[in-house]
């Protein structure tokens, strides 16, 4: 039962190189969610995804782009890393109707120097 | 906008206490509210509230649910040390499936 699985687990970037942080789930959930996890900041939403083909930006998107072209898989991207966002990275999802719980995957962690 | 607050931010108890901690929020179409904990790695399921009143009970954690002041609970009694993570709230908006958390109550049991 593997769940909601994210790669890399660690990376290490420069500042301004590229990366693509990927998301797979295994549920046949509607709805996934792409957050960052800073000290004291709780949870952040950058972007998330109520089905396949469809975006929509969160709380923070600045410097991320994502894509859902498969249902099973979320897609985030950074075209050029900075030191800011240096963070643990998590996604989620869950089914596409009311009230129903959110699984997440296990973090990635992020240090971009 | 929407906004999840959390509070204490912080705390420090010691085991066989009981703990209160709250979570406030302000969304546009508000459908349920969800506790996590998270314990150094991926957040866990708690409780989803929905309804005012209804308390939600597991073992030594409960949680209800203010829809008019728009507040929530969640009570531990007798905390153990494996009591000790960080304790989320989220608010599912219903506005596209968008959930929004707060900052987390970072609680620490000591024996």
């Amino acid at each position: 039962n593997a769940g909601v699985t994210q790669t890399p687990k660690f990376r290490v970037l420069k500042t301004g190189q590229s990366m693509t942080l990927l998301c797979a789930q295994d549920m046949n959930h509607e709805y996934m969610y792409w957050y960052r996890q800073d000290p004291g900041m709780g949870l952040r939403l950058i972007h998330y995804s109520v089905g396949e083909g469809t975006t929509a930006k969160g709380e923070v998107p600045d410097g991320y782009n994502v894509s859902r072209l498969k249902k099973q898989n979320f897609l985030l991207g950074l075209e050029s890393a900075a030191p800011s966002q240096t963070s643990v990275y998590f996604c989620a999802s869950r089914e596409g109707r009311a009230n129903t719980e959110a699984f997440f995957g296990q973090g990635t962690r992020l240090t971009v120097v | 906008e929407d906004k999840v607050v959390q509070s204490p931010l912080s705390l420090v108890v010691h085991e066989g206490d009981t703990v209160t901690l709250n979570c406030s929020y302000e969304v546009t179409n508000f459908r349920s509210l969800l506790w996590y904990k998270q314990e150094k790695k991926a957040p866990t399921f708690l409780f989803m509230l929905t309804s005012s009143g209804i308390e939600k009970k597991s073992g030594r954690l409960s949680s209800i649910l203010d829809k008019k002041e728009l507040f929530s609970i969640l009570n531990i009694t007798a905390t153990q040390t494996g009591d000790s993570a960080v304790y989320l709230c989220a608010v599912d908006d219903n506005q596209g499936g968008k959930l929004i958390f707060g900052q987390g109550t970072e609680l620490s049991v000591k024996p």
